[in-house]
């Protein structure tokens, strides 16, 4: 069964933290990205990676950072957490000329 | 810019009837038009796509089709059940397979 997880489901952060959101996929996909979901927005994307050590902002990336140092791992880093990233936090990963993704289950993130 | 967008926030059915979920574009280039289905408490699944030089695609009970000619994306569910019961989200593929994506629809099945 094919997989993408996510660290945490829920955290609970104060502002100002660094926070540390971990995605995995066990596809061997090239494609990794990092969407926020918030009521009547949508999904929206902060950053993706098609390859190792490769990254490009999406449409939301300020205030965030990524990391990719193997292929499998794809991480969203908040360098220092403020309240309106309180959010869901979703992990998809893909393979190249497809419309498919596979998303992870979503961390929930509360800045306070 | 690029835009996804969704006709109506909500859509209610009743069990056994058909649901069609209404979707505009603007964004002509894209390669694939790709429908997603999101449970509460999951992240969303793929449910079908279409690629550009197509008008039509059918899965087991749904149908996507495509008219470039107004940018719009339809997904009909033949049979609506309650386990069909989620947000339906349209989105559109760029380059290295990025996604953007509609606002949601909620769909609500009556028993």
């Amino acid at each position: 069964d094919v997989k993408v997880t996510q660290s945490s489901r829920y955290l609970v952060k104060r502002t100002g933290e660094k926070v540390f959101l971990e995605c995995v996929q066990d596809m061997d996909h090239e494609n990794m990205f990092w969407y926020r979901q918030d009521p009547g927005l949508g999904l929206r994307l902060i950053y993706f990676s098609y390859d190792v050590k490769m990254k490009e902002k999406g449409d939301i990336p300020e205030g965030y950072s990524v990391s990719r140092e193997k292929k499998e791992r794809f991480s969203l880093i908040l360098e220092s957490a403020s309240t309106n990233q309180t959010s869901m936090y979703l992990c998809a990963s893909g393979g190249v000329n497809t419309g498919e993704l596979f998303f992870g289950e979503g961390s929930r993130l509360t800045v306070l | 810019g690029e835009s996804v967008g969704l006709h109506l926030p909500t859509l209610s059915v009743q069990e056994g009837d058909n649901s069609i979920i209404n979707c505009a574009y603007s964004n002509s280039a894209s390669d694939y038009f790709i429908w997603y289905k999101q449970e509460s408490g999951k992240g969303p699944q793929f449910i079908i796509d279409i690629r550009s030089n197509m008008d039509k695609r059918q899965g087991q009970r749904v149908t996507v089709l495509l008219n470039k000619t107004v940018k719009h994306l339809s997904l009909q569910i033949a049979a609506t059940q309650p386990g069909d019961s989620a947000v339906y989200f349209c989105a559109e593929s760029g380059a290295n397979s990025k996604l953007t994506f509609g606002k949601g629809i909620t769909l609500s099945v009556r028993p």
